[in-house]
């Protein structure tokens, strides 16, 4: 099954609504990270969040090791914030294992 | 500050011929190398984990005979996609380690590869 899941799978905003994306994994992790996938498919890393909150603009990431979660907060949302966001974890080879994503539109 | 330079960006071959991919990690010391395959309408897989000095470990249902893969030094990498079929087009990218920076993978900006 899925190791990474991502809910919801898509989401519609009004420009200058907040947006609470979840991630949860399915087995013990030691980080993860958060990405956004612009339209062209190009990969931006938001976030390395192994625990804890972290902040960055109008982001802000909140992971759980223990409970194997984590959450995106998008907080007025503008229409350059759509896209698709993964989330990842770090298995043990060291690479990433991502989620589905979820795919955000805002629009004006 | 750091970043990957992967090229090309786009390309196009014809079914049972090869291309070969490359990514250049600037501004730091790339330990490892990430390669990841988003097929169309799915996530990213992992193709293979490169390590400088290391044997390269693919996952399961990617070969080395299917996808070999260098990694000379601390900035370089290439993937090779040999004898492409439609199954394998998709969007590529790799992913290089810096193990000084909180083990952050820095991503190029991917190859989409179409197979015609």
């Amino acid at each position: 099954g899925q190791q990474v899941q991502q809910s919801p799978a898509s989401l519609v905003l009004q420009e200058g609504e907040n947006a609470e994306l979840q991630c949860n994994f399915s087995t013990s992790l030691n980080s993860m990270q958060w990405f956004y996938q612009r339209p062209g498919g190009s990969l931006v890393s938001l976030f390395y969040n192994p625990s804890g909150t972290k902040q960055s603009g109008r982001l802000t990431s909140t992971t759980v090791i223990k409970e194997r979660r984590s959450s995106l907060h998008i907080s007025s949302s503008q229409t350059t914030d759509s896209g698709t966001y993964l989330c990842a974890m770090a298995n043990y080879a060291q690479g990433l294992t991502f989620g589905l994503g979820t795919r955000v539109s805002v629009f004006p | 500050g750091a970043l990957v330079y992967q090229y090309p960006r786009r390309t196009i071959c014809k079914s049972g011929t090869s291309m070969r991919m490359e990514c250049q990690a600037v501004g730091f010391q790339a330990t490892s190398v990430a390669w990841y395959r988003q097929s169309p309408q799915k996530t990213f897989e992992l193709i293979a984990l490169s390590t400088v000095n290391s044997a390269i470990k693919y996952e399961q249902n990617f070969t080395q005979e299917k996808f070999p893969i260098s990694h000379p030094n601390l900035s370089f990498s290439s993937m090779t996609v040999l004898n492409a079929y439609l199954e394998d087009r998709g969007l590529y990218l790799c992913g290089a380690r810096d193990a000084s920076s909180a083990e952050t993978l820095y991503f190029g900006s991917g190859t989409r590869l179409t197979v015609l």
